[in-house]
């Protein structure tokens, strides 16, 4: 299979502070992986790619300084939301891609809560 | 740049009866996946059905089956003998060159038991 983990599924969080979203593939290496945004009732919102081992393209409208990511290795990329503010409340999907599926596969996302 | 319409946000169905989910798509590229999503109230996304486009046949997976006409540009996803648990949101989404998907709005399918 390919199968994608988020980590943590559920996070709240207090105004100014940095939360950090793992995202792991764990049985195949993911040349690139994605991060998007949903709100309630709404599509999936594509925020960056990114590949291992170079930065991260960023939608246009996308804060790259509010939300750092980094793909450390081919199995790994994390986003970090800076000094997260209520309105970056959301929940956060990742997805990864393979060479050879044109197909991403999805984590289970994480719910963000600022307070 | 490509574009993936969903025009109905909702649609119910009774349990054991049949629902189409219509998707249209505008792009320029010849070469193109289609994608329906299921994402239940969990928002795990989970994939349904795949078509690639070279493919004249409709791609289909057990109750679900797709009616993919590429002049048209039109990719519509049919369920068959509706299930609750088939009860959650539905998105349909393009890949191209880029490798980046594209997603319609979705639409919110209710099973009626």
């Amino acid at each position: 299979g390919a199968v994608v983990s988020q980590h943590p599924s559920w996070v709240i969080c207090k105004s100014g502070t940095s939360v950090k979203i793992e995202c792991r593939s764990l049985d195949f290496q993911a040349t690139t992986m994605f991060w998007y945004r949903q709100f309630p009732k709404q599509s999936l919102m594509l925020m960056a790619t990114s590949n291992e081992g170079s930065k991260a393209t960023y939608e246009q409208g996308v804060e790259k300084d509010k939300f750092l990511i980094n793909h450390a290795s081919l199995t790994l990329s994390t986003l970090t939301v800076t000094s997260a503010h209520p309105e970056d409340s959301s929940f956060y999907i990742c997805s990864a891609s393979r060479p050879d599926y044109n197909e991403q596969f999805f984590g289970p996302g994480t719910r963000l809560t600022v307070l | 740049a490509q574009t993936v319409t969903q025009s109905q946000p909702e649609m119910s169905v009774q349990e054991a009866e049949t629902v189409t989910l219509s998707c249209t798509y505008d792009t320029s590229e010849s070469d193109y996946y289609l994608f329906w999503y299921k994402q239940p109230p969990s928002r795990q996304m989970i994939l349904v059905i795949r078509q690639e486009a070279y493919k004249q046949q409709n791609a289909t997976e057990n109750r679900f089956s797709v009616n993919f006409q590429k002049a048209a540009k039109s990719f519509s996803l049919k369920i068959s003998d509706s299930q609750l648990g088939d009860a959650a949101m539905y998105f349909c989404a393009y890949i191209g060159a880029n490798s980046k998907l594209t997603f319609g709005k979705g639409i919110t399918l209710s099973v009626r038991p």
